[in-house]
């Protein structure tokens, strides 16, 4: 069966650069999530989208920014790295739409160091 | 605020016991609880979903049960194996998603 796929696995950035994390849904799956896991710790949910617009926020830095496009791919972008945003970043999927509690499919996530 | 508490925070039980992981939360009020285990390094493979009208869910040699008047949720797994060890997170849904922050297992060969 198709899982939620993530790109990249891993990036290696500087300090004060940009990156762009890409999620892609299992088929037919509306909502998409994005947490991050910082080593050693539980994931801390960022923020979610249903059928392209924000559902729900947690805890994303106003440095971050992410949308979710036509074909449910999800994009997170993050600017002006830090030291501290080195972590696990993963995509989960769910289907049933906003107001559904279904289960969250999580992808592999990816492996974000900033140097 | 919610908070959700998982006790141990590590286990080492021989091969072949039947044990218990458990997760307690503060806040009765929520949708679902969902169980994860996740291998170093990796990502969350989702084990079982409660929803909140449901008192437990089984699959294989998991049983995952739900009394939400207590704040609690057990993950029982029969007949251990190597295999199982690896972290294990439960992760309830309210008006958000919050983690517990994990019990890692390790089956004793």
């Amino acid at each position: 069966a198709a899982g939620v796929i993530q790109s990249p696995r891993h990036l290696i950035k500087e300090k004060r650069e940009t990156a762009t994390l890409k999620c892609y849904p299992i088929p037919r799956h509306d909502t998409v999530y994005w947490y991050q896991q910082g080593p050693g710790q539980d994931p801390q949910f960022l923020i979610s989208f249903y059928e392209k617009m924000q559902s729900d926020k947690g805890s994303i830095p106003d440095r971050f920014s992410a949308q979710q496009f036509s074909d449910y791919h999800s994009e997170l972008n993050m600017s002006s790295l830090e030291l501290g945003d080195s972590a696990l970043y993963f995509c989960a999927s769910s289907s049933g739409g906003r107001l559904s509690y279904n289960e969250q499919f999580f992808g592999p996530g990816t492996r974000l160091t900033v140097l | 605020k919610q908070e959700v508490t998982q006790i141990p925070a590590a286990l080492s039980v021989p091969e072949g016991e039947n044990l218990v992981l458990n997760c307690s939360f503060t806040d009765s009020a929520i949708y679902n609880l969902q169980w994860f285990r996740q291998d170093p390094g990796k990502g969350l493979t989702s084990l079982l979903l409660i929803q909140s009208s449901q008192r437990e869910q089984t699959s294989g040699r998991l049983n995952a049960s739900l009394d939400k008047s207590s704040g609690r949720s057990t993950l029982y797994i029969a007949a251990s194996q190597p295999g199982d060890s690896a972290t294990y997170l439960c992760a309830l849904r309210d008006d958000k998603i919050i983690f517990g922050k994990g019990t890692r297992l390790h089956i004793l060969p």
